[in-house]
């Protein structure tokens, strides 16, 4: 079956580290990746698109990068701080279906 | 520019009883979906609707239904209330004809089903 996967495990790093955060997906290829940001008790916020035609997407201190071969997208945070503590959700279009499929997030905290 | 609001904010019901959400979606924006949101899961989609019309639907059962009115807001039913329908119900916006399908979300409804 078609699925988009991020590691449920919760993230913890130290202020100012870099942090990465995966997202698979298997037997499916989606023509773009979404990263959106979500706050407890709130709705996502969109950050990144990359498309399956891009290697790397960059925006401030996020970089996305998009790996066909590996089916693979990382969203990194650079020079992280304490106020990116928040759980990152990738989505993407599976086939010719018209909606988005979410994976379950990754829930990140930064250490100050 | 006005964002995706959503009310109410909160909502306890009991099993059996029937609920109705609302949404107003982002000015310029034509298409309005639906999601619920389990605690420590993804978005889970139920359905969307473009022109008044459902434009393609989750597997969902049928009581939950919807509405999108001329001005592009929109209603969730859901019927016969369920324990496992308690959630975070969540509408996002977006505008029809863009192939990325960028959504624009709300804050959601907590909805607890006792």
């Amino acid at each position: 079956s078609q699925k988009i996967e991020q590691n449920s495990e919760a993230l913890n790093i130290q202020e100012g580290k870099t942090a990465t955060l995966t997202c698979n997906y298997t037997n499916y290829s989606p023509a773009y990746l979404q990263w959106y940001r979500q706050d407890p008790g709130r709705g996502p916020v969109f950050l990144l698109l990359i498309r399956e035609n891009e290697k790397e997407k960059r925006k401030e201190r996020l970089k996305v990068t998009f790996d066909t071969t590996l089916k693979q997208s990382l969203f990194h945070i650079t020079a992280s701080q304490p106020a990116d503590s928040a759980t990152y959700l990738c989505a993407s279009r599976k086939g010719s279906a018209r909606q988005l499929t979410f994976g379950s997030g990754t829930q990140l905290t930064v250490l100050p | 520019e006005t964002g995706v609001t959503q009310s109410p904010t909160h909502l306890i019901k009991t099993r059996g009883q029937q609920v109705t959400l609302r949404c107003s979606s982002q000015s310029g924006h034509n298409t309005v979906s639906w999601y619920q949101q389990a605690l420590g899961q993804g978005p889970q989609f139920i359905f969307q609707y473009y022109r008044e019309e459902e434009n393609g639907r989750g597997n969902f059962p049928p009581r939950f239904s919807g509405l999108q009115f001329p001005n592009y807001s929109s209603e969730l039913n859901v019927n016969a209330l369920e324990l496992d329908d308690s959630a975070l119900y969540l509408c996002a916006s977006s505008l029809e004809g863009l192939e990325t399908d960028t959504q624009y979300f709300g804050p959601g409804t907590r909805l607890t089903v006792l």
